[in-house]
C-alpha cells in the first residue's frame, strides 16, 4: 500500500532561515509526487508536482528515489509562508495524504 | 481558472436525517472525483474515488450504504451523508482532477463543513 510520511507536525523557523519539509514515500512503481499548501481559511492549493521540476515561490522539490524522498525546500523564509504543507502521493484512481506539517515562520 | 466548488460550505442537521454535498468542478472536465473527510488538526482522509457514471470506489471501513456518492457528469459529484449522526460532524472535501489550462492537476474543494444534532 502507498504511505506518505510527514514526520515533523510543526516546524517553527525564523524569517529569513532556511526550511525544508520532510516528506517520505513508500510506493511500488513510479510515484506521481506533489506538495499542497493550505493558507489559513484557504482550500488546498497545488505547490509544486515532481514531474514539473518547478520552483513556485521560492520552493523547490526533489524527488530522490534511493531515499524515496521528496522534501520541500525553500532558502529563506517569508512570514507569508506560514501554512500547512501536505505531501500527495497520487495517480488517476488512488490518492495518499501525508499527515501534514504546519510551517510558522517567525518575524 | 480552474476551480472546484462545494454546496453548502456548511451545514447543521438533526440526528437520523440525510445531508447531500454537491462538488462541481467549474471550467474543466473531471475524470475523476475524490471525497475527504478532516478531522479538526488531522490530516484528509481519502473516503471513495468515483469516476463519471460508474461506481465509487471506497477505502476500506468506509461504509457505502451510509456515504452514497453519485457521479453523473464529468463535473459533478455528490456525497449523501444518510442517516447522519453526531459522529459523521466533520469538514467533508472534494477534489476533481482534470486537465486544465493545458495542465492534468487535482484541484480541491473549499470543503463543507457538516455538524449533526
Amino acid at each position: 500500500a502507498q504511505r506518505v510520511t510527514q514526520p515533523e507536525k510543526l516546524l517553527s523557523v525564523f524569517k529569513g532561515a532556511p526550511v525544508e519539509l520532510k516528506c517520505n514515500y513508500s510506493y511500488s512503481g513510479s510515484p506521481e509526487l506533489f506538495w499542497y499548501v493550505q493558507y489559513s481559511r484557504q482550500r488546498l492549493q497545488l505547490l509544486l508536482r515532481h514531474i514539473s521540476r518547478e520552483s513556485i515561490k521560492g520552493f523547490t522539490a526533489d524527488l530522490n528515489k534511493g531515499e524515496t524522498s521528496f522534501h520541500l525546500k525553500k532558502p529563506f523564509a517569508q512570514e507569508e509562508d506560514s501554512a500547512m504543507y501536505y505531501c500527495i502521493s497520487g495517480g488517476y484512481q488512488k490518492v495518499t495524504f501525508g499527515t501534514g506539517t504546519k510551517l510558522q515562520v517567525i518575524p | 481558472g480552474a476551480v472546484v466548488s462545494q454546496h453548502p460550505s456548511w451545514v447543521i442537521c438533526k440526528s437520523g436525517t440525510s445531508v447531500k454535498i454537491e462538488c462541481r468542478s467549474l471550467d474543466f472536465q473531471a475524470t475523476t472525483m475524490f471525497w475527504y473527510r478532516q478531522f479538526p488538526k488531522q490530516s484528509l482522509m481519502l473516503m471513495a474515488t468515483s469516476n463519471e457514471g460508474s461506481k465509487a470506489t471506497y477505502e476500506q471501513g468506509v461504509e457505502k450504504d451510509k456515504f452514497l456518492i453519485n457521479h453523473a457528469s464529468l463535473t459533478l459529484s455528490t456525497l449523501t451523508v444518510t442517516s447522519a449522526h453526531p459522529e459523521d460532524s466533520s469538514f467533508y472535501i472534494c477534489s476533481a482532477r482534470g486537465v486544465a489550462g493545458g495542465m492534468d492537476t487535482q484541484y480541491f474543494g473549499p470543503g463543507t463543513r457538516l455538524t449533526v444534532l
